[in-house]
């Protein structure tokens, strides 16, 4: 199986840009698909990214997911931050058995 | 609409088997590719996942609870049931349950129910 590593918190200012990263242990990034969760306090978790890129319907195109093969992550661009951003970020991926598997969560926080 | 609801014990005491119920609508759990899902989040802390059932019967377990869950399904129910045994105050956590389409991979997900461990 793998691990997804992500880093505790980020912080930046409104209007500017933010990058979460999310990396894979072992076996390659693009093996399988990376979902984004946005998690508000005391609120469930929803989607913003989807099969590493996709956005669903309602999601602003503020909010970006990209593959680096290099490091083998995926990340989480938002730009133009607003306050309402500020939430708890997951990435998520699966494993050749179909086992889900989380990241530990990155804090946002809008300064 | 797609909408998942878990229900029951908000209170269980150490030693006790907890059992939820997620109810769903606007999707079947006999279509090809779906799956239902069970997820965990201690107080403050991070998402863990639990369990994974899909709609050929496949049930997929976390490694590190492996031995305490077991998730079936009810598809004229529409419903999903986790059951965890040997309850301790360490496994207080909001517990969801989660929607994965067939035709992409996503989640959608319930509200979550708090269930505290505590004599």
């Amino acid at each position: 199986n793998f691990m997804l590593t992500q880093p505790l918190s980020v912080s930046e200012s409104p209007g500017k840009t933010v990058t979460i990263s999310c990396t894979r242990s072992n076996g390659r990034i693009d093996s399988k698909f990376v979902q984004w969760y946005q998690q508000r306090p005391a609120s469930a978790p929803t989607t913003v990214i989807y099969e590493d890129n996709q956005r669903p319907s309602g999601v602003p195109d503020r909010f970006a997911g990209s593959i680096d093969y290099s490091s083998n992550s995926a990340s989480l661009t938002v730009s133009g931050l607003r306050t309402e951003d500020e939430a708890d970020y997951y990435c998520q991926s699966y494993d050749n058995t179909n086992s889900w598997v989380f990241g530990g969560g990155t804090k946002l926080t809008v300064l | 609409q797609i909408t998942l609801k878990e229900s029951g014990p908000t209170l269980v005491k150490p030693t006790q088997t907890l059992t939820l119920t997620c109810t769903f609508s606007g999707f079947s759990l006999s279509t090809g590719g779906v799956g239902v899902g069970w997820i965990r989040q201690p107080p403050g802390k991070a998402l863990e996942w639990l369990a994974v059932i899909y709609w050929d019967g496949d049930k997929r377990y976390s490694p590190s609870l492996n031995n305490r869950l077991t998730i079936t399904k009810d598809t004229s129910k529409n419903q999903v049931v986790l059951t965890m045994t040997n309850m301790d105050p360490v496994d207080t956590a909001t517990y969801y349950c989660a929607h994965r389409p067939g035709r992409k991979w996503t989640l959608f997900w319930g509200q979550g129910t708090l269930v505290t461990v505590s004599s």
